[in-house]
């Protein structure tokens, strides 16, 4: 079952805008993270953020988690063609499990 | 490090032929997962191994599906008889210390089961 459901399904964005992705969650976790998946390829882990920290930085990339809304949002600033991919956040909880959602599909346009 | 391998990148068998799809994580991990993606379902955790051990393989759809794990270098899942609902993208992850760690993947086995 899937834990984490990311929204919009989809966004196309002009190249040097931001990027605003978001992970609604349903039971109280331990850390969520970020990976990107590039079309025919693995997944590639972004940023884990811890269920005791708020916010999270990594270059163009920051992270939000609000525990009392269940929700954490993926920001990427400054976009990039090479940003085009599919973002899906994870979480582990209760469960142990590491549950993704369907993922977020992000367009940038040159 | 190579990263995690996984092998083949793409198989095509005919239903109720047998498939195995292997892995090889990244040393010095002692967290391995198989996980199933398709556009329906998404990604789904098939087993957890721990320490070469299954811990969770409650995700593991029927007795057709099994997964080994007989050392710390090298997994194996295999389908048998396959069926074309088990068409997917297979995925073999590692990581250091289980969920609560960054979880490397593989590049991925593409199945097509006719």
């Amino acid at each position: 079952s899937q834990q984490g459901e990311e929204d919009p399904q989809a966004l196309s964005i002009q190249e040097g805008e931001n990027a605003t992705m978001n992970c609604s969650y349903k039971t109280s976790i331990n850390n969520l993270q970020w990976y990107r998946q590039n079309s025919g390829r693995g997944l590639v882990h972004l940023i884990l953020i811890r269920s005791n920290e708020r916010e999270k930085h990594s270059g163009r990339l920051r992270v939000t988690l609000d525990t009392s809304k269940k929700s954490s949002s993926l920001l990427i600033t400054a976009s990039r063609a090479a940003d085009t991919a599919s973002y899906f956040c994870a979480t582990t909880g209760g469960s142990e499990k590491l549950v993704f959602g369907k993922g977020t599909k992000l367009t940038v346009n040159p | 490090d190579a990263g995690v391998i996984q092998s083949p990148r793409h198989e095509v068998t005919e239903m109720g032929q047998e498939v195995t799809l292997r892995c090889k994580p990244i040393s010095g991990h002692n967290s391995l997962f198989w996980y199933r993606q398709t556009m329906m379902r998404g990604l789904e955790l098939l087993i957890y191994f721990n320490n070469n051990v299954p811990i969770d393989d409650s995700g593991m759809p029927e007795d057709r599906f099994s997964a080994k794990m007989p050392n710390a270098s090298f997994s194996t899942l295999k389908i048998q008889p396959s069926e074309p609902r088990d068409s997917a993208v297979y995925f073999c992850a590692s990581s250091l210390q289980g969920y609560n760690t960054e979880a490397f993947f593989g590049q991925g086995t593409r199945l097509t089961v006719v």
